[in-house]
C-alpha cells in the first residue's frame, strides 16, 4: 500500500511569489493533516481536514495560507505571497476514520516538502 | 492535550537495549501515547502506540505504568541505523486531534 506522498520534495522561491504544495494521503484515509517545522523549532500543527471539511485550522499562521481538499482526496496548501519566515519543512499526515481504527488514531506522515523563500 | 518531556539526547552502542522515558503528567483519561522516529530529511515514522500496560511489536516495546504519567520506549539491540530522533506524543480520539510535538530525543548509536 502506498504511503502519504507529497509534491514537490523541494521548492525554492522568491519572496512575494506563490507556491502550492500537494499532499496525497493514504487511500481511504478521511483525516488529513498539515504540519510545519521551521528550522530549529518543533513541528507545529497547521490544520486538519475530515474528508473535504476543515475540522481544525487553528494552526494556520495567517491568511496568506490557503488549504483545500476538494473531493476529500488530495489536498493542496498554497502560500501567497510567500514571506521569508514561511521557509521550513511542510509535512502532511493522514489517518483512518476512528471507527475503523478501533478508537485510537495513528497519523502516517509523508516525507515533507522543503520550502525555501529567498 | 498533555505535553510531554523527554531527554534531549542519548548515546548508545550497537547491540545494546535502549530505553527512552517520556513524562506526561497531565495525560487525560482518553489520551493514548504514540512514539515516532524521524531520520534527517524524512517525515516522522510511526513506531508504536499504546494506552496502558505493555505493547510490543516487531520494532519496539512500550511500557506504560498504571498511573500513565510516563511511558518508556524500549528498542532491543539497537544498530547504527536506529540513530534518529524519537518523539513521544500524547493524543486523543476526540475532536482536538492535532499532535503537539516537542524536540524529541536524539539517539546516537555508536559502533
Amino acid at each position: 500500500e502506498a504511503g502519504v506522498t507529497q509534491f514537490p520534495s523541494h521548492s525554492v522561491i522568491e519572496k512575494g511569489q506563490t507556491v502550492t504544495l500537494r499532499c496525497d494521503p493514504i487511500s481511504g484515509h478521511d483525516n488529513l493533516y498539515w504540519y510545519r517545522r521551521v528550522m530549529g523549532k518543533e513541528i507545529k500543527f497547521l490544520l486538519h481536514f475530515v474528508k473535504e471539511s476543515k475540522q481544525d485550522e487553528s494552526g494556520m499562521p495567517n491568511n496568506r495560507f490557503l488549504a483545500e481538499r476538494t473531493g476529500g482526496t488530495y489536498s493542496t496548501l498554497k502560500v501567497q505571497p510567500a514571506e521569508l519566515e514561511d521557509s521550513g519543512v511542510y509535512f502532511c499526515a493522514s489517518s483512518q476514520d476512528l471507527r475503523l481504527a478501533g478508537g485510537q488514531e495513528t497519523q502516517y506522515f509523508g516525507p515533507g516538502t522543503r520550502l525555501l523563500v529567498l | 492535550l498533555a505535553k510531554t518531556t523527554q531527554p534531549i539526547s542519548m548515546d548508545s552502542y550497537e547491540g545494546q537495549e535502549v530505553n527512552i522515558t517520556c513524562s506526561h503528567n497531565n495525560i487525560a483519561t482518553n489520551d493514548y501515547i504514540t512514539w515516532y522516529q524521524q531520520f534527517p530529511s524524512q517525515g516522522p515514522r510511526f513506531i508504536i502506540q499504546g494506552y496502558k500496560t505493555k505493547v510490543t511489536n516487531e520494532v519496539a516495546s512500550l511500557f506504560i505504568p498504571a498511573d500513565r504519567k510516563s511511558s518508556t520506549l524500549s528498542l532491543p539491540r539497537v544498530s547504527l541505523s536506529d540513530t534518529a530522533v524519537y518523539y513521544c506524543l500524547v493524543g486523543n480520539a476526540g475532536n482536538n486531534r492535532k499532535l503537539i510535538w516537542g524536540l524529541g530525543t536524539s539517539l546516537a548509536v555508536n559502533p
